[in-house]
């Protein structure tokens, strides 16, 4: 259990509203990462955080932003929802500070746009 | 740009039979890869890597991988399939020297079906 919590787990929210997805860490990793899930496209990584307020972009980070205001909390937002954005998201931790280091992952939050 | 294959979408085994789920990869430089399993609702759970030496790589719950540098292959294998080993199986790749932060690179998946 590498004491990861997501909230929510479920949400529905209709196109135009914001979302903050939050991702909650018990054990001070350094490194967080945020993920889609799609099927036919896998996991597909949104940002990244390598600190507090430190965060960089992934492969699908248009519509999205992040924060990181404690080592513990990396927020996801999606200012305007659109239904391109239901999917289920996925928050992870890299296991150590080594680039050889396996992530571990929370159990997702499922999210619809209608 | 790094990038990971799983060929097959399905792949279906008797119980008891031997199984393999295939996984290609492209990479600059040496690779680290990963195997990881998701059950129905539930997040990716961590089953094995390969970072140096061994060819082949033991993980949790019977599974192996073997590392095949000249097919940049890294597939997963079990001598013997149990029905509890249904699930969804995504292969990951990190380049060497993509720095610490950076994220895996996931394959599309393979749903794995074990019939009793």
């Amino acid at each position: 259990d590498a004491g990861i919590t997501q909230s929510p787990r479920h949400k529905v929210t209709e196109t135009g509203t914001p979302v903050t997805l939050r991702c909650h860490q018990t054990e001070n990793h350094r490194y967080m990462y945020w993920y889609r899930q799609d099927p036919g496209h896998g996991l597909r990584l949104i940002h990244y955080s390598y600190g507090v307020k430190d965060t960089d972009k992934g492969e699908v980070s248009d519509g999205y932003s992040v924060s990181r205001s404690k080592t513990e909390d990396f927020l996801l937002t999606l200012e305007s929802a659109t239904s391109s954005q239901t999917s289920v998201y996925f928050c992870a931790i890299k296991s150590d500070g080594r680039s050889t280091g396996e992530l571990f992952f929370g159990e997702g939050s499922r999210l619809t746009v209608l | 740009a790094q990038s990971v294959a799983q060929p097959e979408d399905q792949v279906n085994v008797a119980e008891g039979n031997p199984l393999t789920v295939k996984c290609t990869y492209s990479v600059s430089g040496n690779p680290y890869l990963f195997w990881y399993v998701q059950y129905p609702n539930r997040g990716l759970q961590f089953l094995l890597k390969y970072i140096t030496g061994d060819n082949l790589v033991k993980g949790s719950y019977g599974f192996e991988a073997e590392f095949n540098k000249s097919q940049t292959s890294f597939h997963l294998k079990k001598p013997s399939a149990l029905v509890s080993d249904s699930a969804l199986y995504f292969c990951a790749v990190r380049g060497f020297g993509g720095g610490g932060a950076d994220g895996l690179t996931f394959g599309k998946g393979t749903h794995l079906i074990i019939q009793p």
